[in-house]
């Protein structure tokens, strides 16, 4: 079956460092592969997303590339701000099935 | 206008009751899901649906149950409330073919 791993939190990081966090993936077939971003008591937003291999996704900074080779969706940031803080879900949907798996989340603590 | 909404957005109750929540999408949207999500942040699929198939994730007890009135609506019912449903409920929605799934704000149920 498909299953997705997370680097475990907590993470913290000081305002401007570079963030990674860690994604990994096995799926059958070929899955879109996404981060998600959940703010304090919010639901889940679309952060980023790519559809087939070595597509990058980004958007607010932060960027993905989808390696097949490695199986990795790893999550960048160059430098990240206070407001970064959130908890991040990596994600992966097999679109012959339509069946989404979600990550176990990282939580982000970003200090000033 | 509100995406993807739930209600209520707090709920709590004792055990043994039986409640519901409620979603609904104004996103024309034809695949919904009922997540629930516990204290350590985990992001657990409990159904996804539209107007063809029912998927069930295995391990939901048979209390839980999703009612979908038309296509924007998929609403969950619980059975006989344990003390472990306590959790945040998240519903979702997204378009078969593009599979970038929108959230709601999210029900946090209490059962006491």
């Amino acid at each position: 079956g498909n299953s997705v791993t997370q680097m475990e939190g907590p993470v913290t990081l000081s305002e401007e460092a570079f963030l990674t966090i860690n994604c990994t993936y096995t799926a059958t077939g070929y899955p879109s592969l996404f981060w998600y971003v959940q703010y304090p008591g919010e639901g889940l937003q679309l952060l980023l997303k790519a559809t087939k291999a070595d597509d990058k996704g980004s958007n607010k900074g932060f960027e993905a590339t989808y390696r097949k080779e490695t199986t990795s969706f790893h999550l960048e940031k160059g430098s990240v701000q206070v407001s970064d803080s959130a908890v991040y879900f990596c994600a992966l949907i097999n679109t012959n099935a339509g069946k989404s798996t979600f990550g176990d989340g990282t939580t982000l603590t970003v200090k000033p | 206008d509100t995406a993807v909404s739930q209600t209520p957005k707090y709920l709590v109750t004792q055990m043994g009751n039986d409640k519901s929540i409620k979603c609904e999408q104004n996103l024309g949207h034809d695949t919904m899901y009922w997540y629930k999500q516990d204290s350590k942040k985990f992001l657990k699929i409990m159904f996804s649906y539209n107007n063809k198939e029912l998927i069930i994730n295995e391990t939901v007890p048979n209390r839980f149950s999703p009612k979908s009135p038309d296509k924007a609506h998929l609403n969950l019912h619980i059975n006989s409330l344990e003390l472990g449903d306590s959790a945040v409920y998240f519903c979702a929605s997204s378009h078969l073919d593009s599979h970038e799934q929108f959230f709601g704000p999210g029900t946090r149920l209490t059962v006491l």
